[in-house]
């Protein structure tokens, strides 16, 4: 079946400017997450959906930063008033459903490469 | 302080060779994942572990909850194994937030 999927793959945009970044996670997956992976760094997580429950926004590094999830379907990140240092690869994943300790596969998406001049 | 780190950072391997790659954290965990990154940026989960012993073909992941220490082991190395290997951690104090460590980059020649 189909993986998750990210658009756009990549996005240039200039500084001060809105973003939004859209995820489409495998069919029936309850739980996703987003992470972000600036260059030559590791990934950080910024935010985690499961089912209808409050995401756990926890990871989110400034207020510019929200993300939207409706039921278990596509999500969005949006990035306000986009910086420099917001240039990183966004990436999706999914799984099937959580235990609440997080041991449950995740499927990645290709990522969105967002470049800020 | 929640921490995970890896190492070695990188790793160049003569076809054949068996590897060993190592992530330790600081306090406890409930979930320990590794994953694979290739050139490319597509990320691939290849285990979770929250005990014991795990293996996948060639791929044999360890971890030692005591020694809050985990290894991925490549047995028989193939250039193909080329790639990024993430340790990811979820700890009991955390709630749904995974940390990462930066990543062992592997090269294997032929």
């Amino acid at each position: 079946g189909a993986g998750v999927s990210q658009s756009p793959s990549n996005k240039v945009t200039e500084k001060g400017k809105d973003v939004e970044l859209r995820c489409d996670p495998i069919s029936g997956h309850t739980a996703l997450y987003w992470y972000r992976q600036r260059l030559g760094q590791g990934l950080e997580f910024l935010i985690y959906f499961q089912g209808n429950s409050a995401p756990d926004k926890s990871g989110l590094p400034s207020d510019r930063f929200s993300a939207e999830r409706t039921g278990e379907s596509v999500s969005t990140l949006t990035i306000q008033r986009t910086q420099q240092e917001d240039s990183a690869v966004y990436l999706c994943a999914s799984s099937l459903r959580t235990s609440g300790r997080g041991q449950e596969t995740q499927y990645f998406g290709p990522g969105t490469r967002l470049l800020v001049l | 302080k929640n921490e995970v780190e890896q190492s070695p950072q990188n790793l160049t391997a003569q076809e054949g060779e068996f590897i060993t790659i190592n992530c330790s954290y600081s306090v406890g965990i409930s979930a320990l994942h590794w994953l694979q990154q290739h050139p490319g940026g597509g990320i691939v989960s290849l285990f979770m572990l929250s005990s014991g012993k795990k293996k996948h073909g060639r791929l044999i992941a360890t971890i030692n909850i005591q020694e809050k220490h985990s290894s991925l082991h490549i047995t028989a190395s193939h250039p193909r194994d080329s790639a990024v290997y993430i340790c990811a951690v979820r700890f009991e104090n955390t709630g749904n937030q995974f940390y990462f460590g930066t990543g062992t980059s592997l090269t294997v020649i032929p």
